[in-house]
């Protein structure tokens, strides 16, 4: 399986800010997608993450509040907007091998909004 | 809406038995279904796939699929305190598309 890295693994920060969550891959990987985990609660797919084009989202999330890039098949990048203490939360990078639908996650960033 | 349950729990079995963990879905054309296992404030790991239908066993885990059932489960033979995680039961509706998640079962050996 790929070796997947998150950075950063966590952060404190203030309502109304904005922060950019990397996801590395140390392999080419063709599927990247990013998921919200809410404390006691199970995995929300926020999008797809698409090499050179705009990413696929979910019902519920959208660009101008999540903007994804993904420069590569190796990295791509999410950033939380406008932050509120709603959006508290473990966020995770997984990456598909092609492997029918198999993925494997990042460790996580845990954000906490004030 | 393609849905995937599990019981909550938590289950608590005694260290030794054998822990036996329940998965339901609703997409009778799904192809693939993953268990995962996720200690608390790590990110999922993933510990069995399956495909066909019947059992495929990897060391002390058994995932077992009926496709008629739509049903999957996972056993986990001679359970220790290490097994104790949430396991999250995860089925992709289609090849080469995303997957969707149960909310897991909370799981916890008795030493």
């Amino acid at each position: 399986s790929a070796v997947i890295s998150q950075k950063p693994s966590r952060d404190i920060c203030q309502r109304g800010t904005s922060l950019t969550i990397q996801c590395q891959v140390d392999s080419q990987v063709t599927m990247m997608f990013w998921y919200r985990q809410q404390p006691g609660q199970s995995l929300t797919l926020i999008a797809t993450a698409n090499q050179g084009s705009e990413a696929t989202y979910e019902s519920g999330f959208v660009i101008d509040k999540f903007p994804i890039s993904r420069p590569n098949l190796t990295f791509s990048t999410l950033t939380v907007s406008n932050m509120s203490p709603e959006d508290s939360s473990i966020y995770l990078c997984s990456v598909g091998t092609g492997d029918a639908d198999t993925q494997y996650f990042g460790p996580g960033t845990r954000l906490t909004v004030l | 809406q393609k849905e995937v349950e599990q019981n909550s729990g938590p289950l608590s079995v005694p260290e030794g038995a054998i822990a036996s963990l329940n998965c339901t879905y609703s997409d009778r054309g799904s192809q693939s279904f993953f268990w995962y296992r996720q200690y608390s404030g790590k990110s999922p790991e993933l510990i069995m796939f399956i495909y066909s239908n019947g059992d495929k066993e990897d060391g002390r885990f058994t995932a077992q699929l009926n496709k008629a059932s739509q049903y999957v489960s996972l056993l986990i033979r001679d359970s220790q305190p290490s097994d104790s995680a949430t396991y999250l039961c995860a089925v992709a509706p289609n090849r080469d598309d995303k997957i969707i998640f149960g909310k897991g079962t909370r799981l916890h050996i008795l030493p």
